[in-house]
């Protein structure tokens, strides 16, 4: 069986701190794809990046990086210099290989705070 | 570029009503669709997913119905709303059902059922 889990429910952070989300999965398949999506208020989930598990090399976007190690089966997600606007629900996801559905982690709840 | 939008954004049903949710994708051809559910305070859920015109699978049994009359076309429907239906639906586009697609998500509808 597939599962993300996203142990952290909410976080509240003041502007400019750096801040991880946590995300664990488990999943038998060998082949499988992570995700990390946002959802602002507005409700539209917005994808930020997929990995796959083959490629475990560490990626930063601006002030945001992630950190993928199967040895611990972890895929991390840190904002650097937080800003308001970063404040959201964020979801981690695994797709494998029987199809291409989603299974979510609950989601992290980030507040930003100026 | 492709886009994905559905409506109505917002809805209140009586307890009991239909109810029908529509999605359209545009700028790709033959994209697999799905439903998603986020009940409030919850994770996401996925309803239906469907490859192909009249194609449908669900993954979870429920007064909900799919539909895919058209290549870039997918509604949710419901002959008698229930208390428990109320949420935010989210239909969602993919390339393809090879694992690890990037899936892409519309705006959201809020169905509040009174």
């Amino acid at each position: 069986a597939q599962k993300v889990t996203q142990a952290q429910t909410e976080i509240s952070v003041v502007e400019k701190e750096d801040v991880t989300l946590d995300c664990v999965y488990e999943t038998r398949d060998t082949t499988y794809y992570l995700f990390w999506y946002k959802q602002p208020p507005s409700g539209e989930l917005v994808f930020l990046i997929r990995r796959n598990s083959f490629d475990e090399q560490n990626e930063i976007s601006g002030r945001y990086s992630w950190n993928f190690q199967k040895s611990t089966s972890s895929f991390n997600f840190t904002i650097t210099a937080s800003q308001v606007v970063d404040s959201a629900v964020y979801f981690c996801a695994l797709s494998f290989n029987a199809g291409n559905m989603l299974t979510f982690g609950g989601g992290t709840r980030l507040m930003v705070k100026p | 570029s492709q886009t994905i939008h559905q409506w109505p954004a917002t809805l209140v049903q009586p307890v009991g009503s239909p109810l029908s949710l529509e999605c359209t994708v545009e700028g790709t051809s033959n994209p697999n669709l799905y439903w998603y559910r986020q009940a409030a305070g919850r994770g996401l859920q996925l309803l239906f997913y469907s490859v192909g015109i009249g194609q449908i699978s669900s993954e979870v049994p429920q007064n909900l119905s799919a539909s895919r009359p058209q290549d870039r076309q997918f509604i949710l429907s419901s002959k008698k709303l229930l208390l428990s239906d109320s949420g935010f639906y989210l239909c969602a586009w993919s390339l393809g059902i090879s694992s690890g697609n990037t899936i892409y998500f519309g705006e959201g509808s809020w169905l509040t059922v009174v």
